[in-house]
């Protein structure tokens, strides 16, 4: 079965430092999806990245970045020099296909972390 | 581009009553899932729809039950309801019917069951 874990609760920061947020997930197919989601208090999972199991590339956007390592099953997320804004609970998902979702996607989510940036 | 549209905002139900949620797709999509997110909790997949079947569905029992209609929307009705249900519950929609699509998701519903 497909699982994801985000061991990190609670995350405080001062503004301006950068912070990772940790994902490891579980998954027995070898064609899966992983992506990240940005739920502010307001409560709409605004998406972030997706990447599939076969793209190793580290990504960058901005001051979001992603570090996607098959041979540890983590899929990390950094912010380099947070702002308040970035306040919010960050959720790692994983997308199963294939062989053991019948053909179709279901999303499985971790449980969050919840980053809160000072001021 | 309209996002993912979800009806109503809150609810308050009590025990035992039955509540209809509503969802509309983002333009161009054609597959709708649902999850419910109860409080300090990751989203729970409850079940998706596509060409308005069921096709796969989480762990949740039969009280839960949905449709979709030809123009993609959907419903999610929850009958004889517990206070547990309380939660927020999420419409997501996504496109080439769904299979390794990115899901983008509405801003919920706030269900309270008194």
């Amino acid at each position: 079965a497909q699982k994801v874990t985000q061991a990190q609760t609670e995350i405080s920061v001062v503004e301006k430092e950068d912070v990772t947020l940790d994902c490891v997930y579980e998954t027995r197919d070898t064609t899966y999806y992983l992506f990240w989601y940005k739920q502010p208090p307001s409560g709409e999972l605004v998406f972030l990245i997706r990447r599939n199991s076969f793209d190793e590339q580290n990504e960058i956007s901005g001051r979001y970045s992603w570090n996607f390592q098959k041979s540890t099953s983590s899929f990390n997320f950094t912010i380099t020099a947070s702002q308040v804004v970035d306040s919010a609970v960050y959720f790692c998902a994983l997308s199963e296909l294939g062989r053991y979702s019948g053909g179709y996607q279901k999303v499985t989510f971790g449980t969050g972390t919840k980053l809160q940036v000072i001021p | 581009d309209a996002g993912v549209t979800q009806s109503p905002t809150h609810l308050i139900k009590t025990r035992g009553q039955q509540v209809t949620l509503r969802c509309s797709p983002k333009s161009g999509h054609d597959t709708v899932s649902w999850y419910q997110q109860a409080l300090g909790q990751g989203p729970q997949f409850i079940f998706q729809y596509y060409e308005e079947e069921e096709r796969q569905r989480g762990n949740f029992p039969d009280r839960f039950s949905g449709h979709q209609f030809p123009n993609y929307s959907s419903e999610l009705n929850v009958n004889a309801l517990l206070l547990g249900d309380s939660a927020l519950y999420l419409c997501a929609s996504s496109g080439y019917r769904g299979q390794g699509e990115t899901q983008y998701f509405g801003p919920g519903t706030r269900l309270l069951v008194l």
